[in-house]
């Protein structure tokens, strides 16, 4: 069971949005830390893609956008493509564990 | 351009010792503001942090795998490794390294990019 939870799955049709929260706690996402984001295709590697809850890296399409309020986070994704099918995973710190804690993952499936 | 590339072995026997190292290239461990971590992922517990090293030594750790985990660098061949001792079926994963980029050297606060391809390590008999 994963320190932050997030849906386990979303959908969506092509040209529409799709929002995955990510909840945590006062010793995480609460404390406040900063959420990040990650994209990972089928049999790659985790990418990032949102660091500091809303700062995109270079290359990453502005159709990806996250945000924080108080113990939760959104990652929100507009204009779907076939291509942004993906599981997302958030990631924060925990101050009572000192490291890094992740969601469990939210599968997208584009329709 | 960063890249970091994890080995070892794929198959280790229960209660034996897991060692793997995280080859980087494109940049020298021996960068200030950077740890290198070392994350997990298996099927039931999706991604787990297992812990991340600064090249002045300074280690954190998953308070789960303490005791059983040591993290070391090689600035002369640029490598980060990894060692878990006594391992168990539960330890069967894909095993990633990334770079963690902490906001500062005291904490592991930050993200973690790029990461290596990872590497499956099946614990069995």
């Amino acid at each position: 069971q994963s320190v932050l939870t997030q849906p386990p799955s979303v959908s969506g049709a092509p040209g529409q949005g799709v929002t995955i929260s990510c909840t945590g706690s006062d010793s995480n996402i609460g404390a406040p830390h900063d959420v990040h984001w990650y994209q990972q295709l089928p049999g790659t590697a985790p990418k990032l893609l949102i660091y500091g809850n809303n700062k995109r890296p270079s290359g990453v399409p502005d159709r990806f956008s996250g945000s924080k309020s108080d113990t939760s986070a959104s990652l929100v994704i507009t204009g779907l493509q076939a291509e942004d099918e993906a599981d997302y995973y958030c990631q924060s710190y925990d101050s009572s564990m000192s490291g890094s804690v992740f969601g469990g993952g939210t599968k997208l499936t584009v329709l | 351009q960063l890249q970091l590339q994890e080995s070892g072995p794929g198959l280790v026997k229960p209660s034996e010792t897991l060692s793997l190292t995280c080859t980087v290239s494109g940049a020298p461990i021996r960068r200030s503001s950077y740890y290198w971590g070392w994350i997990r992922q298996t099927p039931g517990k999706g991604l787990e942090w297992i812990g991340s090293i600064h090249y002045s030594g300074n280690t954190y750790s998953n308070p789960s795998l303490k005791g059983r985990l040591t993290i070391s660098v090689d600035m002369a061949k640029n490598q980060v490794s990894l060692r878990l001792s006594s391992v168990t079926a539960a330890d069967t994963a894909v095993y990633y390294c990334g770079r963690h980029l902490a906001y500062n050297v005291g904490s592991v606060r930050g993200w973690f990019d790029p990461w290596g391809q990872g590497t499956l390590v099946t614990v069995s008999s």
